[in-house]
């Protein structure tokens, strides 16, 4: 089946510090891979999407690169903000579907 | 423009109860999908509309759930007999499907489900 896993969080970090979340996934096919983020009280929101192997997809200074070679898609983000601070989620679309499939989602606290 | 608004944003029912929750779509939106996300997880998918036809409600997890979308726009997602495990928070969101490629789904704020 289809599936995505993240790392546990809460990932607690201070700013300017590099942030990786880790993004791994079982799926048939070639699915596209996303990242979506929720700020405190706000909807999902798209942060980053790629379509096909090696594709990198950026937004607001974070980077995710599609890896079939090791079925990841993690997330990085050089220096991160307060603003920054969210739960993550990966998500994955399977071939042929339109529908999303997500993991449990990354908590990220970033203080000052 | 306005993006997908979900309404009521909070609802609270007794048990066996029936509620009912809208979802306004992007406007020209073709797409649109239900997810049910419990405390602490991530969205679960539950149904799928392009226009007005439901072409996938494989995630639906039981009979009591039923989603309609009759016009092609506004869609309702009714639970029949709520029980305490349908206490979650119900995402809608909407797409403007591109042929041959999976498209950007735009969020609701959500609707939060509490069953007594």
């Amino acid at each position: 089946g289809n599936s995505v896993t993240q790392m546990e969080g809460p990932v607690t970090l201070s700013e300017e510090a590099f942030l990786t979340i880790n993004c791994t996934y079982t799926a048939t096919g070639y699915p596209s891979l996303f990242w979506y983020v929720q700020y405190p009280g706000e909807g999902l929101q798209l942060l980053l999407k790629a379509t096909k192997a090696d594709d990198k997809g950026s937004n607001k200074g974070f980077e995710a690169t599609y890896r079939k070679e090791t079925t990841s898609f993690h997330l990085e983000k050089g220096s991160v903000q307060v603003s920054d601070s969210a739960v993550y989620f990966c998500a994955l679309s399977p071939t042929g579907f339109q529908k999303l499939v997500f993991g449990t989602g990354t908590r990220l606290l970033v203080s000052p | 423009g306005a993006g997908v608004s979900q309404s009521p944003r909070y609802k609270v029912a007794k048990r066996g109860q029936d509620v009912a929750l809208r979802c306004d779509p992007i406007s020209g939106h073709v797409s649109l999908f239900w997810y049910q996300q419990a405390l602490g997880q991530g969205p679960e998918f539950l149904t799928y509309f392009q226009n007005e036809a439901q072409l996938d409600k494989s995630g639906l997890p039981s009979d009591r759930f039923f989603a309609e979308r009759p016009e092609g726009s506004v869609s309702t997602l009714k639970i029949q007999r709520t029980q305490q495990e349908d206490s979650a928070v119900y995402l809608c969101a909407s797409s403007f499907p591109r042929q041959g490629g999976t498209d950007t789904q735009y969020f609701g704020p959500g609707t939060r489900l509490t069953v007594l």
